[in-house]
């Protein structure tokens, strides 16, 4: 069975600029989550997905940032315009029930 | 509002010794406690977990301990081995609206000296 797979596995843009993540969760998981790892600091969530539904979106630090998920299989992550403070690394987990299986992240540098 | 504390940042021991790392978490409404070790440039795995009606369980090398009134858990390698060598995350849960996020500790750095 193929795991949590990401898309890119690094990404390096400018201030201003915008960029899209990919995430694509265990075949047959519905729920699906967002965390970010910023600076060698603590794992921090972001939103949670069920299907196509946004469950819970409260660690998302603003309106730069916006996640879909259509369709209710992989999902995407958008930062828009990105600011020097988004750098870090992005991670995507599905579960079916409690056990979150993680993705390798995506690590964005923003200069 | 929600917290994992998570000791030590960093920890190194001899081959052969016992490692333990300790969590705390505010959130009395926990009821998953999952550990994860992530290599370098690897994705973080998920290495044991334990809930909350239970206080202890055990795979091999590694347990986990939990005291509920305490709000404490604990991880616990023994025999440890170079390969353990990477930083190990705790997190708790709790089902909230049908959402399981994960507050995770801040991370403890394991190195295991040969």
């Amino acid at each position: 069975e193929a795991g949590v797979t990401q898309f890119p596995s690094h990404s390096v843009i400018e201030k201003g600029q915008t960029v899209t993540l990919r995430c694509d969760p265990i075949s047959g998981h519905d729920n699906l989550y967002w965390y970010r790892r910023v600076m060698g600091k603590e794992i921090k969530f972001l939103l949670h997905f069920v299907k196509e539904s946004k469950q819970d979106e409260s660690g998302m630090p603003n309106n730069r940032f916006l996640a879909e998920r259509t369709g209710g299989t992989y999902s995407t992550l958008k930062v828009q315009p990105a600011e020097l403070e988004d750098s870090g690394v992005y991670f995507c987990a599905s579960s079916q029930v409690n056990e979150q299986y993680f993705g390798p992240g995506t690590r964005l540098t923003v200069t | 509002g929600e917290n994992v504390e998570q000791h030590p940042s960093t920890l190194s021991v001899q081959e052969g010794d016992s490692a333990v790392i300790k969590c705390t978490y505010s959130d009395s409404a926990s009821n998953y406690f999952p550990w994860y070790k992530q290599e370098l440039g690897k994705r973080p795995q998920l290495i044991i977990d334990i809930r909350s009606n239970v206080g202890e369980k055990k795979d091999q090398r590694i347990a986990v301990t939990l005291n509920k009134t305490a709000k404490h858990f604990s991880l616990h390698i023994t025999e440890t081995q170079p390969e353990d060598s990477a930083v190990y995350f705790c997190a708790a849960s709790y089902r909230r609206d049908s959402s399981y996020k994960l507050i995770f500790g801040s991370g403890t750095r394991l190195l295991v000296r040969p």
